[in-house]
């Protein structure tokens, strides 16, 4: 079946430095895929999102680009902030089935200290 | 102007009693879903309706009731509940389910403690 796999984490990272958050996949076809961001205490919500090969989602400076050759939708950011500490969940949704959902990755939980 | 509402936010019970956990959107979206978050902040799905049908319904004890009275809200109701229920939940719609699936939309989630 579909799954998603993220790097372990968690992460601690100092302000202003480069972040780099992995995620691949396993899936038939060509899936859609997604970065979920969930600030404490809150539900997720979308950060970016990419829905075929080489297409590359952005957000609030945040990037990933869907690489089918090597099956991954890597997260990166060139500076982070204090203000990016949170839960980040890769995911994604197949491109066939009746009744499609997304598969989530297991999160990795990002500190950014100032 | 709230997207996605949950109530209540905390859910404290002892074992064995019933709850129920209620769920509005005011997208206009036809899919709900319900998801459910382990301690590790590991998210599974468990529910999905399409306009008010059931459409996904995974490996979920019985124990465990949706109801869709209109493509607004999306409750869940939980029979006898167990320590291993505890857990946070989170509502979440799309504008389109089924074949496509959306960007989804969460909720706050609702925070139950079983003691």
């Amino acid at each position: 079946g579909d799954s998603v796999t993220q790097m372990e984490g968690p992460v601690t990272l100092s302000e202003e430095a480069f972040l780099t958050i992995n995620c691949t996949y396993t899936a038939t076809g060509y899936p859609s895929l997604f970065w979920y961001v969930q600030y404490p205490g809150e539900g997720l919500q979308l950060l970016l999102k990419a829905t075929k090969a080489d297409d590359k989602g952005s957000n609030k400076g945040f990037e990933a680009t869907y690489r089918k050759e090597t099956t991954s939708f890597h997260l990166e950011k060139g500076s982070v902030q204090v203000s990016d500490s949170a839960v980040y969940f890769c995911a994604l949704s197949p491109s066939t089935g009746a009744n499609s959902k997304l598969t989530f990755g297991k999160g990795i939980t990002l500190s950014v200290r100032p | 102007d709230t997207a996605v509402s949950q109530t209540p936010k905390y859910l404290v019970t002892q074992m064995g009693n019933d709850k129920s956990i209620k769920c509005e959107q005011n997208l206009g979206h036809d899919t709900m879903y319900w998801y459910k978050q382990d301690s590790k902040k590991f998210l599974k799905i468990m529910f999905s309706y399409n306009n008010k049908e059931l459409i996904i319904n995974e490996t979920v004890p019985n124990r465990f009731s949706p109801k869709s009275p209109d493509k607004a809200h999306l409750n869940l109701h939980i029979n006898s509940l167990e320590l291993g229920d505890s857990a946070v939940y989170f509502c979440a719609s799309s504008q389109r389910g089924g074949l496509f699936v959306d960007t989804q939309y969460f909720g706050p989630g609702t925070r139950l403690t079983v003691l």
